[in-house]
């Protein structure tokens, strides 16, 4: 079954500390996109890629970094200048277009010990 | 400031019943507004998505409705069952000052269906 895929599934990190969110998917979608979300918040976007090899910051991009060297796979790295790092993060991807929907991993939550 | 307003924030039902969510939005130039179920701990699932043109898109007992002159929108739950119990999320796709495309996200509605 096509699908996108994230893990792992639950992430502990301690201050200091570079952590990645792994984020695959086998729809053959170009676009992906990394948010954040927060108890009582709409979800952030925090980077996007609409093609391989290139990528965008969205609104909330401070402290994140991303790579898009194969079309399925879009890794998430949170570094120790996330000042707030914990949350709940979902990879998303797409096809190119404005309405085309977006299909949603199962998310990561990443909390700092 | 595109934005997207929800309400209630959370809601309570009998299994069983009907209810009706509503979603305002400011985002212009509108492009499509969409709805997601997310329940707890997992990602967000698309229901329905509407363009301009769309004043209403059914899938199965949930009903989207589309007004893009008020720039409101809601979704209708028939015969509720107790897997409804989620967050429902309310999308709307626009365009930015600069011109690029977003979504903007609501905080979505809490609906608990009890029996």
């Amino acid at each position: 079954d096509g699908g996108i895929t994230q893990s792992p599934k639950y992430l502990f990190r301690k201050e200091g500390q570079n952590v990645t969110l792994s984020c695959e998917q086998n729809l053959n979608h170009d676009a992906m996109y990394w948010y954040r979300q927060d108890p009582g918040q709409g979800l952030r976007l925090i980077y996007y890629s609409q093609i391989v090899n290139d990528f965008q910051k969205g609104d909330i991009a401070e402290g994140y970094s991303v790579s898009r060297e194969k079309k399925e796979s879009f890794p998430l790295t949170v570094t120790s200048a996330q000042k707030n790092p914990t949350a709940f993060y979902l990879c998303a991807s797409s096809r190119q277009g404005a309405n085309y929907g977006y299909t949603f991993g199962s998310g990561t939550r990443l909390t700092v010990v | 400031k595109n934005q997207v307003e929800q309400s209630p924030q959370s809601l309570i039902i009998l299994e069983g019943k009907n209810c009706t969510l509503q979603c305002n939005y400011t985002v212009s130039p509108f492009s499509n507004l969409r709805w997601y179920k997310q329940d707890t701990g997992r990602g967000p699932v698309s229901l329905t998505i509407m363009t301009f043109s769309e004043n209403t898109k059914s899938n199965g007992r949930y009903t989207a409705t589309l007004d893009a002159d008020t720039k409101q929108s809601s979704l209708h739950i028939t015969a509720s069952q107790l897997s409804d119990s989620a967050s429902y999320i309310c999308v709307v796709g626009g365009y930015s000052g600069a011109g690029s495309y977003q979504l903007t996200f609501g905080k979505g509605t809490k609906l608990s269906v009890i029996p």
